[in-house]
C-alpha cells in the first residue's frame, strides 16, 4: 500500500545533540512537508520541498535543516540550535492533482532529556 | 498573514448526536482542507473543499468562500469520531500546496 513512513516513532535527545528524523513516501508525490505540533496547538510549517534538490523555509525553520536528494525521501535534522525541540513532528506529502490533498505520516515524538 | 479560527475549541457529545464545527479565515483562499487527528496522532484528510459542499458518509462539509468560512457536519456521531478536527487553508499569495492550520476542535464522543 502507498503511504508515508516516519521513523522513529519516539526519539530522545540529549541537549546539544543533533538528531535526524526520517520521512519516506511511495506515493510518487512531488511535494513534501515537515510540520511541528505542540500540545493543544495546530501544526506549524518548518520546511517544504516541491521538487527534488529544492526546498524552502516555512514559518519556524530556525534550528532545523532538511535535504531532498530523492523524490521519496525528505529527512529533517533537529540541530542543537533549536532551543525548544520537544514536540510532535509530522511529515506530509501532496501532489498537484486532487487539489494538493495531503497525506500524513504517523509522526515522531521528540523529547529532550 | 492569514488567520484561521476554529470553533468551538472543545466539544463533548453523546453517541448518536449531531455536531457542526466551524472554521473562519481572514483572507481569500485557494485551498481548504479538513483533517481528523486520532488520539494516537495520525492525521487523515477528510475533505478538500475550497468552495461548495461535499459529503462522505456521515460527514459533510460546506465552504462559503465569499463569506470566508467553512463548516464540517458530523451526523450520528460514534466514539471513533473522537479526536481533533483541523481546518487548514492555502492562500493565493502562498506557495502552492502550503497550508496554514487552525488550532483545532477537540471532539469527545461518549458512549
Amino acid at each position: 500500500d502507498g503511504g508515508i513512513t516516519q521513523s522513529p516513532k519516539y526519539l530522545f535527545r540529549k541537549e546539544g545533540q543533533n538528531v535526524t528524523l526520517s520521512c519516506e513516501q511511495n506515493l510518487n508525490h512531488d511535494a513534501m512537508y515537515w510540520y511541528r505540533q505542540d500540545p493543544g496547538q495546530g501544526l506549524r510549517l518548518i520546511y517544504y520541498s516541491q521538487i527534488v534538490n529544492d526546498f524552502q523555509k516555512g514559518d519556524i525553520a530556525e534550528g532545523y535543516s532538511v535535504s531532498r536528494e530523492k523524490k521519496e525521501s525528505f529527512p529533517l535534522t533537529v540541530t542543537s540550535a533549536q532551543k525548544n525541540p520537544t514536540a510532535f513532528y509530522l511529515c506530509a506529502s501532496s501532489s498537484g492533482t486532487g487539489g494538493w490533498s495531503y497525506t500524513f505520516g504517523s509522526g515522531t515524538r521528540l523529547t529532550v532529556v | 498573514g492569514i488567520q484561521v479560527e476554529q470553533s468551538p475549541p472543545d466539544l463533548i457529545l453523546q453517541e448518536g448526536a449531531n455536531s457542526t464545527l466551524r472554521c473562519n479565515f481572514s483572507d481569500s483562499v485557494n485551498n481548504l482542507q479538513w483533517f481528523h487527528q486520532n488520539p494516537w496522532g495520525q492525521l487523515i484528510n477528510l475533505f478538500y473543499i475550497p468552495s461548495g459542499t461535499k459529503q462522505n458518509g456521515r460527514l459533510s462539509a460546506t465552504t462559503v468562500a465569499t463569506e470566508r468560512y467553512s463548516l464540517l457536519y458530523i451526523s450520528s456521531s460514534q466514539t471513533t469520531d473522537s479526536g481533533v478536527y483541523f481546518c487548514a487553508v492555502g492562500t493565493y499569495g502562498g506557495s502552492q500546496g502550503n497550508l496554514i492550520f487552525g488550532k483545532g476542535t477537540k471532539l469527545s464522543v461518549k458512549p
